[in-house]
This record gives structure tokens, sequence and C-alpha cells, in this order.
């Protein structure tokens, strides 16, 4: 079965830094890209941008550029997306997704999801 | 960005009936790269149909979709308990891939 796993809920102060995790496994992790999205109640589901493990390729979206760090590290299946100074705004639920690249960029499956709050 | 709009913003129906959700895209998806997902009430979205019109492993044939272009939607035949959920559409032609901001399925 096709899974990712993702790291637990997470509580931080604006200025801390972190990073989440997002392991796959049932399938060859390094040949599928990985995206990340936010989830908010008032701008809903967004894409933050993509990693292909086998070469780290990472392309984000504009709106994420410089604000998030995506990478992986393909001998632990694992992907990450990470922030060295967070901010009230970065409350959120990501997800991370599986998706097959270039004409097929659906993802399937997701994540569980990890629960990021960021409150002084 | 590619700015999708999704219609009604809740849709209120009873088991039995049709579901017809709506997409529509602020400029035209090139190939009708589209993508319909399920989401229930604290959990991960669930994908449903890519290409605008095919299924995902394991979706009932009573979920079909259809569209080009601009405009885009999501039918559920008979509708069964387990379909009122929250569904979003999302285009993957153009980056930065966009969603839409979801239709809310509940039970009249």
């Amino acid at each position: 079965e096709v899974q990712l796993v993702q790291s637990g809920a997470e509580v931080k102060k604006p200025g801390e830094s972190l990073k989440i995790s997002c392991q796959g496994s049932g399938y060859k992790f390094a040949n599928y890209w990985i995206a990340w999205v936010r989830q908010t109640p008032g701008k809903g589901l967004e894409w933050m941008g993509v990693i292909y493990p086998d070469d780290s390729d990472t392309r984000y979206s504009p709106s994420f550029q410089g604000q998030v760090t995506i990478s992986a590290d393909e001998s632990l299946n694992t992907a990450y997306l990470q922030w060295s100074s967070l901010k009230a705004s970065d409350t959120a639920m990501y997800y991370c997704a599986r998706e097959r690249g270039h004409g097929k960029r659906w993802f399937d499956p997701w994540g569980q999801g990890t629960l990021v709050t960021v409150s002084s | 960005e590619i700015v999708l709009t999704q219609s009604p913003g809740t849709l209120s129906l009873s088991p039995g009936e049709r579901a017809t959700l709506s997409c529509r895209a602020s400029q035209s998806i090139s190939s009708s790269y589209l993508a319909w997902y399920q989401q229930k009430l604290g959990q991960a979205p669930r994908l449903l149909m890519y290409g605008a019109s095919t299924r995902a492993t394991g979706i009932p044939d009573r979920f079909s979709g259809s569209g080009s272009g601009t405009d885009f939607t999501l039918t559920i035949s008979r509708l069964e308990p387990e379909d009122f959920a929250v569904y979003f559409c999302q285009q993957y032609g153009s980056s930065p891939y966009t969603f839409g901001q979801g239709t809310k399925l509940e039970i009249k």
C-alpha cells in the first residue's frame, strides 16, 4: 500500500524554526515528486512547492518562495518542509502528497497532515 | 495564476439525489488538467478524478467528471450517506497549481 506518514503536531512561538517530515512507503520514493500543500480556513488549499527526491529538483510557488525550504533524504524515504523563522500566519494544516510529474500533477495519496500552531 | 471558482458554496441534498458541482477557471486549463478531491471532516483530501473525467482507483462509478477549457463539472449520480463532504477542484496545467475554494455537500 502506498502511504505517506507525516510527523506530529507542533506548537511553536513566533521566530522559532521548525522542520516537519513526510515519510513514504510502498513505492520507490525517489521516482515520484512530493508536494506540500497548506490548508487554512481563510485561504483554503494552497500548493507550496514540490521536490523530486532522486535529484532534489525543487520548485516553489511564488507565494512561498523564500518563506520555506523543501528538501528530501532519499535514503530515509522522507521529504521535509522547514521554516527558519515562524510567523503567526504560518499557523495551518500542512499536507504532503505524491504526484507523478509532468502532465500528471494530481495529488495521490496525501499524508494525514501536520498541524502547526504558531502563537506567543 | 489560474483562479478556480466553485459553485455552489454549499449544496443541500438528500441521499439518493443527484449532485452537480461546478468548477470554473479564470483561463483555459490545458489538456483538461483538472482534478477533483473529496475531504471529510478531520481527514486529508482524497483524489476522486483526474484529467477532468478519469476516476481514480477505487472510486465508485456514481462519480463522474466532465468539461474542458474553463468549465468543469463533478456529478454524483445517486448520493450515498458517505458522500456528504467538501469537494475541491485543482488545476495542474499551469504553475502555480491552484485549488478551488470548495463546495460543501450537506445532508438536507
